[in-house]
């Protein structure tokens, strides 16, 4: 079956680095994106990895490793506005999203 | 209209109604998704459309349809609600490279007594 984890729920301090992980099982795999979602809003994109390594985008970046099944997603200098669910999904062999259950990241001051 | 829009916002609906939830892009994409939302579950998809005049099944399809008349629109219908469909209902649609990010109506938030 396909899978994706990743952590239901972190707690970190304004100003400090997250690191947020998914780790997935997929048939195929064709990129993994991120997501953001505000409560009682819908998802926007953050980031798409297809290939190993570091995507830096601002504040954000992400990690992946394909032959780990593994990925990451780092805040730095976080803001309280960062608080949200991160979604973690994969694109499968099909070119359809798998989305794994997200991570509630709670910011404290 | 910018982006996509979604209609109703939200809705409370008897057990055995029948009921559209409305999807309408402007970006000119040709594939579209409906995903329902539901606490501790990621995002499931109901059913999809690669391009207008075709669709197709998700993970979670059964009491749901679907049709793609055109390239703008996505209505997606339940024929008779059940309380098992009270959810938040998210369309999206995306360009036709598999990079391509998939971009999210506001959601219809459906409960169903």
């Amino acid at each position: 079956g396909q899978n994706i984890d990743q952590p239901t729920e972190m707690t970190a301090t304004e100003g400090a680095i997250v690191q947020i992980n998914c780790t997935y099982q997929t048939s195929g795999f064709n990129g993994l994106f991120w997501y953001q979602q505000h409560a009682g809003e819908a998802p926007t994109f953050l980031s798409y990895n297809v290939l190993d390594g570091l995507e830096e985008k601002g504040r954000f970046s992400s990690f992946l490793s394909r032959s780990k099944g593994y990925s990451y997603l780092l805040l730095k200098e976080l803001q309280m506005k960062d608080s949200a669910s991160y979604l973690c999904a994969v694109m499968d062999s099909n070119y359809q999203l798998i989305w794994g259950a997200g991570t509630k990241l709670i910011i404290k001051p | 209209i910018a982006g996509i829009t979604q209609a109703p916002t939200s809705q409370i609906l008897a057990a055995g109604r029948r009921m559209t939830l409305r999807c309408t892009q402007d970006m000119r994409h040709n594939a579209m998704y409906w995903y329902r939302q539901d606490l501790g579950l990621g995002l499931r998809l109901i059913h999809y459309s690669n391009t207008a005049g075709t669709t197709g099944k998700g993970e979670v399809p059964d009491g749901y349809s679907v049709s793609r008349a055109n390239t703008d629109d996505f209505p997606l219908t339940l024929a008779s609600a059940v309380p098992s469909q009270t959810s938040v209902y998210f369309c999206a649609s995306k360009g036709t490279r598999s990079a391509d990010t998939q971009y999210f109506g506001p959601g219809t938030r459906l409960t169903v007594l």
